[in-house]
């Protein structure tokens, strides 16, 4: 049972580039979310996912865009890469918000923009 | 928006020492609240969690926390650390389909 697994792990982008994170979790979740951690801010909500073929705009989703084609899976895309998005990507998945409520975290990712 | 606050940001302690980190949320509803825990390198864990019931809870390696709904506080507390409880722990709230995070604590165990 490998949980939530994110991919890649490490990424060093260029200014203006583009990519894709995947996250898979093999739990049967409903819920899946997308954070980014930055020193002293703490754990920021960028989008969710309440179900297959839904998402929906956290706390700072500018710049990124997500998709939820697959129930097992939530990838989040950086159009054009800045500086800004220098930070480590933590995907999570819950059953619902209802029943354990309970977060599931990936490894994290972490991306460098230069 | 909902919030949730920790105004304890870096705490050195040495082992054996009693621990209790702040954490304080605003929302006036049902809450379902958490504690996490994140190793260095490592992914966030869960330490305790509350749902309903027993405002006293207890968590993994001895820790607990207990809410306080007159103070919108939700403490979390171990009575004697160890160096391996070194980390950055975060406080976390449920109001709906978001979680909303403290800013974290990071905690250092002198040996």
């Amino acid at each position: 049972n490998a949980g939530v697994t994110q991919t890649p792990k490490f990424r060093v982008l260029k200014t203006g580039q583009s990519m894709t994170l995947l996250c898979a979790q093999d739990m049967n979740h409903e819920y899946m979310y997308w954070y980014r951690q930055d020193p002293g801010m703490g754990l920021r909500l960028i989008h969710y996912s309440v179900g297959e073929g839904t998402t929906a705009k956290g706390e700072v989703p500018d710049g990124y865009n997500v998709s939820r084609l697959k129930k097992q899976n939530f990838l989040l895309g950086l159009e054009s890469a800045a500086p800004s998005q220098t930070s480590v990507y933590f995907c999570a998945s819950s059953y619902s918000r209802t029943n354990t409520g309970e977060l599931f975290f990936g490894e994290g990712s972490r991306l460098t923009v230069l | 928006a909902q919030s949730v606050s920790q105004h304890n940001h870096h705490v050195i302690l040495s082992e054996a020492a009693s621990l209790e980190l702040g954490c304080n949320y605003s929302y006036g509803g049902t809450v379902n609240l958490f504690w996490y825990v994140q190793y260095p390198g490592q992914h966030l864990q869960l330490l305790l969690k509350y749902f309903s019931g027993d405002p006293l809870v207890k968590g993994i390696k001895g820790f607990e926390a207990e809410l306080i709904k007159s103070k919108f506080s939700f403490n979390l507390r171990k009575p004697s650390v160890q160096w391996s409880d070194t980390a950055e722990y975060f406080c976390a709230v449920n109001t709906g389909n978001q979680f909303y995070f403290g800013t974290g604590t990071s905690l250092t165990v002198i040996p």
